[in-house]
């Protein structure tokens, strides 16, 4: 089914330990991002980009790497991790960023959790 | 810069009862408004949109109006279900940015 897919679904990381969220698509979408949800925080934007080699910064991107070498793949790296980071992470993607007709579409998430 | 604020949950119904969400926003220019659903243990998913003033989205028994002159976009429908349970964001975008959330708003219903 098309769609974004996300890997892991469940992570748990020790601190210092550095590990790279998966997110595929294979809907041809030029806009991908990602954003970490936090209880009473709603969901915040890390990183995203709006095509193949184009990356920008988001609301909170301290702690986070990303790449985008094809339209497809847009994995994000945690370099260190910290508790801080324990989030649930989703990874979605549009057509473009200002997508006013069909909405992103987003993958069901990672959970994180670092100890 | 651009916001939304939404009403702070948990909102707790019965089964058949009406259902409202709040929702505002601030935001220079004419953005477009969503509603999205997440269930639980699941991504979120595109509820209903309204791209211009007075429009109104509608899915699944859901219904929103965009009112410019409020600045609103609240999330409302006649007679909830179980199934309905799971925690509604609102959000806004603009041509060119990314998509801004609420902090999201719980609903519990029960039979």
């Amino acid at each position: 089914n098309a769609g974004v897919t996300q890997t892991p679904k469940f992570q748990v990381l020790k601190t210092g330990q550095s590990m790279t969220l998966q997110c595929a698509q294979d809907m041809n979408h030029e806009y991908m991002s990602w954003y970490r949800q936090d209880p009473g925080m709603g969901l915040r934007l890390i990183h995203y980009s709006v095509g193949a080699g184009i990356t920008d910064q988001g609301e909170v991107p301290n702690g986070y790497n990303v790449s985008r070498s094809t339209t497809e793949d847009f994995p994000l790296r945690l370099l260190s991790a910290a508790p801080s980071q324990t989030s649930v992470y989703f990874c979605a993607s549009s057509r473009s960023p200002g997508e006013g007709v069909r909405g992103y579409t987003f993958g069901s998430g990672t959970r994180l959790t670092v100890v | 810069g651009d916001s939304v604020t939404q009403m702070e949950g948990p909102v707790t119904l019965s089964e058949e009862a009406f259902l409202t969400i709040n929702c505002t926003y601030t935001a220079t220019g004419y953005p477009s408004l969503f509603w999205y659903v997440q269930y639980p243990g699941e991504g979120l998913q595109l509820l209903l949109k309204a791209t211009k003033a007075d429009d109104k989205g509608s899915n699944k028994g859901f219904e929103a109006t965009y009112r410019k002159e409020t600045t609103s976009f609240h999330l409302e429908k006649g007679s909830v279900q179980v199934s309905d349970s799971a925690v509604y964001f609102c959000a806004l975008n603009q041509a060119g940015t990314a998509l801004i959330f609420g902090k999201g708003t719980t609903l519990s219903v029960s039979s």
